[in-house]
């Protein structure tokens, strides 16, 4: 079964450094989307994406934020330069088509800021 | 914003017992409300979903329920076994393009 898959599943950077997290979502999926969790704390919402934009962003997705998809696979996070506060798991999820609900989430990536 | 409360955090039951997780939400426009299961270190995976126009769904052991009037949606695991054991996010669209508004988490332990 095609699953989500997330690269690197850990990433330790100093503050100030910029990062770039990657996802691959199922192959037929147009939907994709990043999560966050602080540990101990909900999962919370940062960005969808589709047709090459941004659908929605929450209010967490601020300038030190962007998504690109810089091919047919991939789907990346990039911040520009890490808070201590960056530190988090970052989850990718993609889901198929607008009237199918389902999100399917990749494993993780732990970042780490020092 | 959407606001989703879950209860309990913690929740220990004996095997074969059952295990009921509660989440409330505050957009009377959520019109779909998945739960995901965490096993440690592992991705969110989803279990189960259900719609506003229905009520109840069930799959084997897993009944999700859903009171839209009271705004409130329950996960119902019976027979529980120590393989149930992990973190449970309930979680609703809102009013959405398509961002999940989850739950803080139930650490659910199944005793043997």
């Amino acid at each position: 079964e095609p699953e989500v898959t997330q690269t690197p599943s850990h990433q330790v950077t100093q503050m100030g450094q910029e990062v770039i997290l990657r996802c691959v979502p199922i192959s037929n999926h147009l939907y994709f989307y990043w999560y966050r969790q602080i540990l101990g704390q909900k999962v919370e919402f940062l960005v969808s994406f589709y047709n090459n934009e941004i659908s929605e962003k929450s209010e967490i997705f601020d300038d030190q934020f962007s998504v690109e998809r810089p091919d047919g696979s991939n789907f990346t996070l990039k911040i520009r330069s890490t808070k201590l506060e960056d530190s988090a798991m970052y989850f990718c999820a993609s889901s198929r088509l607008a009237g199918s609900l389902e999100q399917y989430f990749g494993p993780g990536t732990r970042l780490t800021v020092t | 914003g959407e606001n989703v409360e879950q209860h309990p955090s913690t929740l220990s039951v004996q095997e074969g017992d059952s295990a009921v997780i509660k989440c409330t939400y505050s957009d009377s426009a959520s019109n779909y409300f998945p739960w995901y299961k965490q096993e440690l270190g592992k991705r969110p995976q989803l279990i189960i979903d259900i719609r506003s126009n229905v009520g109840e769904k069930k799959d084997q052991r897993i009944a999700v329920t859903l009171n839209k009037t009271a705004k409130h949606f329950s996960l119902h695991i019976t027979e529980t076994q120590p393989e149930d054991s992990a973190v449970y996010f309930c979680a609703d669209r809102g009013s959405t393009l398509g961002r999940l508004y989850f739950g803080r988490g139930t650490q659910l332990t199944v005793w043997p």
